[in-house]
């Protein structure tokens, strides 16, 4: 069964940086899986795209302080720089024939 | 520009009926498949149901098989959702995106802004 995990929460200072990660379900190292940021009372806005050899394609407009990267069944999102507008929540998604899954969401504190 | 506008949503009572729709606009349309994805208040994200570019093949979760149809226009740039028989549990805000790809549920690469639908008598 494709299910994706993710820690519901993380939190990181002003400045820093912090590394979200997404675990696939066994079975699955070879998906690749999209990132997505929503912000409070906003709909969803698509990150990134990150591959299981860790090449990450980025959405229009998404700053070079957003990176994504790869390891066996963990996808990674890292931020840098953390920004105010950075605190959010950010699901990563996947597929596979006639299923689309999400995990649970990470919600991220800027403190 | 890559837009997606979803409209239909409001207050139906439950056992009611209700259709969504998605306008898009900045990208050929029937090159692309299309999604609904739900999130209840206070949720996370949910996938609803797919449609591939030539809305010749269709998914859907389990948990609205039977009772939520997705279709499309690609004349009209328009995607949508009929939704029977609502529950209590459909409460949600309704998000169109739009696959990174043409045959397959995808990968997400835009969203829309969303439409709540309120189920309650």
């Amino acid at each position: 069964q494709l299910v994706l995990t993710q820690s519901p929460s993380a939190s990181a200072s002003l400045g820093a940086s912090v590394k979200l990660t997404c675990t696939l379900s066994s079975g699955h190292n070879s998906y690749a899986i999209a990132w997505h940021q929503q912000q409070p009372e906003k709909g969803p806005r698509f990150l990134m795209r990150v591959n299981s050899d860790g090449s990450h394609t980025k959405g229009d407009g998404i700053p070079d302080r957003f990176s994504g990267s790869s390891s066996g069944a963990e996808r990674y999102l890292t931020i840098s720089s953390l920004e105010s507008e950075d605190e959010a929540d950010y699901y990563c998604q996947t597929w596979s024939t006639g299923m689309g899954v999400f995990g649970g969401g990470t919600k991220l504190t800027v403190l | 520009e890559v837009q997606v506008l979803e409209s239909g949503g409001g207050l139906v009572q439950p056992g009611g009926s209700l259709r969504l729709s998605c306008a898009a606009s900045g990208f050929t349309f029937s090159s692309y498949a299309m999604s609904w994805v739900r999130q209840a208040p206070g949720k996370g994200l949910e996938w609803v149901s797919a449609i591939s570019g030539s809305g010749g093949t269709t998914y859907y979760a389990d948990s609205v098989k039977g009772r939520f149809s997705i279709s499309r226009d690609n004349s009209k740039n328009t995607l949508y959702l009929q939704m029977n028989s609502l529950r209590a549990d459909d409460t949600a805000f309704y998000y169109c995106a739009k696959a990174s790809m043409a045959s397959a549920v995808g990968g997400f690469d835009y969203w829309g802004r969303g439409t709540l639908v309120t189920i309650s008598s």
